[in-house]
């Protein structure tokens, strides 16, 4: 079945530092990929999204690549802010569901902690 | 356009009683997903509804767990007899016409007792 793998947390960097978060899946036919993002005591927010192969999504100065030869969707950001401490989740939906089902599949979640 | 709104926030039940979960999708948006967080876990898939059918339950323990979507009013997600393995935090998320993309309230956290 459909299933998805991000690196485990957490993960802690120094303001303006890099990060890469890791996200592989596995699923039949060509689903989209999500990235979510989980604030302390919030519920989940839409971070960026692809829906087809080479597709990149982004947004906040975050980035991810839709990789079908690799089956990845790595989230990168350039220079992290405090502000980001959060936990990210990555997530697929398959379009070849029955019907119109676009339900979720999730990774873990990783949890980062961005330190001034 | 108010986003998805979910109450409770924070829902404290004693073992044996029934838990009633409210879900009221962003205006226009006619489907709707639940999902459960375990404490350190992600997220599974429970149910998806669109208005007065259940699509897909294959998520859902097969016992004492329902959910609903009626023509008029939030959609419920009841939990009767909870036991402590239901404490968690339940997310529902709609979607609009194209279904390709979903919007996430805030959660009830539940925790039995």
């Amino acid at each position: 079945g459909n299933s998805v793998t991000q690196m485990e947390g957490p993960v802690t960097l120094s303001e303006e530092a890099f990060l890469t978060i890791n996200c592989t899946y596995t699923a039949t036919g060509y689903p989209s990929l999500f990235w979510y993002v989980q604030y302390p005591g919030e519920g989940l927010q839409l971070l960026l999204k692809a829906t087809k192969a080479d597709d990149k999504g982004s947004n906040k100065g975050f980035e991810a690549t839709y990789r079908k030869e690799t089956t990845s969707f790595h989230l990168e950001k350039g220079s992290v802010q405090v502000s980001d401490s959060a936990v990210y989740f990555c997530a697929l939906s398959d379009r070849g569901n029955a019907g119109n089902n676009r339900k979720l599949i999730w990774g873990l979640g990783t949890s980062l902690a961005v330190n001034p | 356009n108010a986003g998805v709104m979910q109450n409770p926030r924070h829902l404290v039940r004693r073992r044996g009683q029934e838990a009633r979960l409210r879900c009221s999708p962003m205006k226009g948006h006619s489907h709707v997903y639940w999902y459960r967080q375990l404490p350190e876990e992600g997220l599974k898939f429970m149910v998806y509804l669109q208005k007065e059918n259940i699509i897909d339950e294959s998520g859902m323990p097969k016992e004492r767990f329902s959910a609903e979507f009626p023509k008029e009013g939030p959609s419920i997600l009841r939990i009767q007899q909870v036991v402590r393995g239901d404490s968690a935090a339940y997310f529902c998320a709609s979607s609009g016409p194209t279904n390709t993309e979903a919007f996430f309230g805030q959660g009830t956290r539940l925790t039995v007792v």
